[in-house]
């Protein structure tokens, strides 16, 4: 089945450097992927998406990438702030499904 | 638009109690969603429902029953109620499958006793 994991478990950066957060996936006929951030207490927050048939995609400060090849896919955050500290999950659709596999998370710490 | 509310936000229970976790989307959603999230781990799917009148079991359904009631709710309830499932519940709702975002709840607290 899928699974879908996070290379790091924690991350720790200091305000104003780029962030990068790594998922892998099992999977490879999943198509469909986003990144969410979740603060403490609260529920996770979509950041961004992306398709397979994309490798790259920009938001706010935030851009993916996959590597659909070695099935793997980032999130980058830039110019990070301490408003970014919180656990980020990825998670992947696959074949249209509308159930996704989430990874566990990755939490990122911002130093002042 | 309030999108994913859910009531309570904390709950405290003893050992074999009983009690229904409520859920409702203002978004016309047809998905909707139950996840626990434990501490170092990832959210698991507990029931699901595609549509109005369907409910499917997901990963960890044992201990717990679902109703969707209309479009808009979504209810979990635990019939008794173990220390195993206190967790945070989160419920969540999805839109057209080509947008595939999920939009989740505040979260309730459950501690079990």
């Amino acid at each position: 089945g899928e699974s879908v994991g996070l290379h790091l478990p924690t991350l720790s950066v200091q305000e104003g450097d780029n962030s990068i957060i790594n998922c892998a996936y099992s999977n490879s006929a999943s198509d469909y992927f986003i990144w969410y951030k979740q603060e403490s207490g609260k529920g996770p927050q979509f950041i961004i998406d992306i398709r397979s048939n994309m490798d790259k995609r920009q938001g706010q400060r935030v851009t993916v990438l996959l590597n659909k090849t070695v099935k793997h896919l980032s999130l980058q955050i830039a110019a990070t702030q301490p408003g970014d500290s919180a656990v980020y999950f990825c998670a992947a659709f696959s074949g249209g499904s509308y159930i996704p596999t989430f990874g566990r998370g990755t939490s990122l710490i911002v130093h002042p | 638009n309030a999108g994913v509310t859910q009531t309570p936000k904390f709950q405290v229970l003893k050992t074999g109690q009983s009690m229904t976790l409520q859920c409702a989307q203002d978004m016309n959603h047809n998905s909707m969603y139950w996840y626990r999230q434990d501490p170092g781990m990832g959210l698991r799917l507990i029931y699901y429902s595609a549509s109005e009148g369907t409910t499917d079991k997901g990963e960890v359904p044992n201990g717990y029953n679902v109703s969707r009631l209309n479009k808009r709710e979504f209810s979990l309830r635990l019939e008794s109620a173990a220390p195993s499932q206190t967790s945070v519940y989160f419920c969540a709702s999805l839109g057209q499958l080509i947008y595939n975002e999920q939009f989740f709840g505040p979260g309730t607290r459950l501690t079990v006793l």
